[in-house]
């Protein structure tokens, strides 16, 4: 059964550091996801990208926050400078239409 | 802002009975709605969605939805210890994000 990838599962980083975290969507998913989840916490959606460009970002989002797709398969997060609030599961999903599915997650922890 | 309400739990059942759980949503527009479940540590997974009001039913799940009281259900029959988890209910939105619930906690006892 296809499913999103991430990479990697487990980030640590000293605050002020760039990361990139990595996902390899569903082959034919159009739509791709950020999500975050601060440990204890509800999951949060950050960003949406649909036709190589955001169609939506929340508040989250903000100017330290980048997404990309380098290739026809990679879809990353970039953040550039960590905070240690940034610590949280980062999960990408992928969606073909409305139901989105999603991948294992990263645990980024900033120090 | 655009809120979705859960009750966080711990909803406990034995073993065979039905867990019914709960969910409200502020934005009276929304048109889809999704229940994930999330094993401690692990990522949501998706186990129904609905996109109009009444019953679906997918093997021992079922979800309800009513649109004029903005409220989700999802109720698992015959449950078990393996169904364990924290259920959230997610409301979707224009560009296909979802709006998450804190989720639910469901503890099925052998």
């Amino acid at each position: 059964e296809p499913e999103v990838t991430q990479t990697p599962s487990h980030q640590v980083t000293q605050m002020g550091q760039e990361v990139i975290l990595r996902c390899v969507p569903i082959s034919n998913h159009l739509y791709f996801y950020w999500y975050r989840q601060i440990l204890g916490q509800k999951v949060e959606f950050l960003v949406s990208f649909y036709n190589n460009e955001i169609s939506e970002k929340s508040e989250i989002f903000d100017d330290q926050f980048s997404v990309e797709r380098p290739d026809g398969s990679n879809f990353t997060l970039k953040i550039r400078s960590t905070k240690l609030e940034d610590s949280a599961m980062y999960f990408c999903a992928s969606s073909k239409g409305i139901e989105a599915f999603f991948g294992q997650g990263t645990r980024l922890t900033v120090v | 802002q655009k809120e979705v309400e859960q009750n966080s739990g711990p909803l406990s059942v034995p073993e065979g009975a039905i867990a019914s759980l709960n969910c409200t949503y502020s934005d009276r527009v929304s048109q889809s709605f999704f229940w994930y479940r999330q094993y401690s540590g692990k990522s949501p997974e998706l186990i129904m969605s609905i996109y109009s009001n009444g019953d679906k039913e997918d093997g021992r799940f079922t979800a309800q939805l009513n649109k004029a009281s903005q409220y989700v259900s999802l109720l698992i029959r015959d449950s078990q210890p393996s169904d364990s988890a924290t259920y959230l209910c997610a409301v979707g939105g224009a560009t296909n994000k979802l709006i998450f619930g804190t989720g639910t906690l469901l503890a099925v006892q052998p």
